[in-house]
């Protein structure tokens, strides 16, 4: 079973709303680190924003921030104000335990941004 | 800002050849890795290092061989090249100690096809 698991493949949204792309996980650790990358066009992949999971409160930079209801496993990325630059693929991945430096990937979801 | 590079950019190779793809990271990180991304898929792990010397197998280690000589270069080597190899390639660094800066930076990926 994948450790990491987007279901939306894609996603179109008008500039300027608000989109929420969805994430679930799958680990036996209680401690565990959970991220976001984007990558663009050029193929580019960066990092946006992270969620520890011993931190009830809810990460956010910028225009993204994530929903983290650790009890349904899940951690939602919301991009607020969309831009036509935003237009990417985005990843979510999970490290867990203090440890294990095992990073996993979900398989990506595609935004697409229109004016 | 934490650089990673990796050479070459494109690589078209023979069916049973052998192939080195090099990464060479500026970020003294002891963390790297190598994923594969295939349509459709996200980043699945081939092999990552937590320092020079060490290499561990990650998800889909089959066909490939990693070496870690030093703290900046991770090489993925296929000793025996198949066109199921072709594929994008991305080497990342991350120093998962540094816990309140945790994360991954990305090379620009080797476009690899196998003839």
């Amino acid at each position: 079973a994948q450790k990491v698991t987007q279901t939306q493949t894609s996603i179109s949204v008008v500039e300027k709303t608000t989109v929420t792309m969805d994430c679930v996980y799958e680990t036996r650790d209680s401690s565990y680190f959970l991220f976001w990358y984007k990558q663009t066009a050029s193929g580019e992949i960066v990092f946006l924003i992270r969620q520890d999971s011993y931190k009830k409160e809810n990460a956010t930079v910028g225009h993204y921030s994530l929903n983290f209801q650790k009890p349904k496993s899940s951690i939602g990325l919301i991009i607020t104000a969309t831009q036509i630059e935003d237009s990417a693929v985005y990843f979510c991945a999970m490290r867990e335990g203090w440890s294990n430096n095992r990073i996993f990937f979900g398989d990506g979801t595609q935004l697409v941004v229109k004016p | 800002e934490a650089a990673v590079t990796q050479s070459p950019r494109n690589k078209v190779a023979v069916t049973g050849g052998k192939v080195t793809l090099s990464c060479n990271q500026t970020n003294n990180h002891n963390n790297m890795y190598w994923y594969r991304q295939d349509t459709g898929h996200g980043l699945r792990l081939i092999h990552y290092s937590y320092g020079a010397g060490s290499t561990e197998k990650g998800d889909i280690p089959d066909g490939y061989k990693a070496s870690r000589p030093s703290q900046e270069n991770f090489s993925l080597i296929l000793e025996l090249a198949t066109p199921s190899q072709t594929s994008v390639y991305f080497c990342a660094s991350g120093d998962e100690g540094q816990i309140s800066n945790e994360r991954l930076f990305f090379g620009h990926g080797t476009k690899l096809s196998v003839l």
